[in-house]
């Protein structure tokens, strides 16, 4: 059984940079064709897709944080980890890791058919000075 | 970014009943649209993907269909177990997105 559990700061000031890490058990981060994503809920604007980054190594960003974020794999550890600089009272969310699976064909290089099917816990991060 | 609307945002209903929650796109999205359902202080569970495709082991009193832009999730008879919130996800652009959630709620 795949288990996901995101860690990181909880609270943190204005400009600082977050960084999160998600720990999987049960199975391997480089095994299979499987993709990793976060995914942050707040109250203001529910769920918002942060990133993924995918088996092949390429990384899709949502534009709102893009300039700003970055996902990495690290295959030793089984962890993936996003880090989001310079954060604002905006970035205050439930931050959650999930698997992003595909398939069918790509066109373009993205799986038009994909879905967050295992989620950690999630993780809260409050931005406050 | 393609816009997710839900209908309604909140929902009464009792055990038994069937109920049918709407999620509509700002563009045709074809059937990549998926279905989660949260509990309070869970994660999203995935229910639906590619707009009609049960994930197994999800119960089969849940159904979901649509396509373009106008896709429904459908619970034949509710149960305890099913009050919840309900989100959509909308897969066909790079820039994924979810629907702002329909709160299912006991009458």
């Amino acid at each position: 059984q795949l288990l996901l559990q995101e860690s990181g700061p909880g609270l943190m000031k204005p400009s600082e940079t977050l960084s999160l890490t998600c720990s999987v058990s049960g199975d391997s981060i480089s095994s299979g064709t499987y993709n990793w994503a976060w995914i942050r809920q707040s109250p203001g604007k529910g769920l918002e897709w942060i990133a993924t980054i995918y088996y092949s190594g390429n990384t899709y960003y949502n534009p709102s944080v893009e300039t700003r974020v970055t996902i990495s794999v690290d295959t030793s550890k089984n962890q993936f980890s996003l880090a989001l600089n310079s954060v604002t009272a905006a970035d205050t969310a439930l931050y959650y890791c999930a698997r992003h699976s595909t398939a069918g064909g790509a066109r373009n290089g993205y799986y038009h058919l994909n879905w967050f099917d295992s989620w950690g816990p999630g993780t809260l991060v409050t931005v406050s000075s | 970014d393609i816009q997710m609307t839900q209908s309604p945002s909140s929902l009464s209903a009792s055990v038994g009943d069937r109920v049918t929650i709407t999620c509509r796109t700002s563009q045709s999205i074809s059937r990549y649209l998926n279905w989660y359902q949260q509990k309070p202080g869970k994660a999203p569970k995935l229910l639906i993907y590619a707009a009609s495709s049960l994930l197994s082991g999800v119960p089969s009193r849940f159904s979901g269909s649509g396509s373009d832009t106008d896709f429904t999730l459908t619970i034949s008879s509710l149960q305890p177990e099913d009050f919840a919130t309900y989100f959509c996800q909308q897969s066909f652009s790079t820039v994924i997105t979810f629907g702002q959630g329909t709160r299912l709620e006991n009458k």
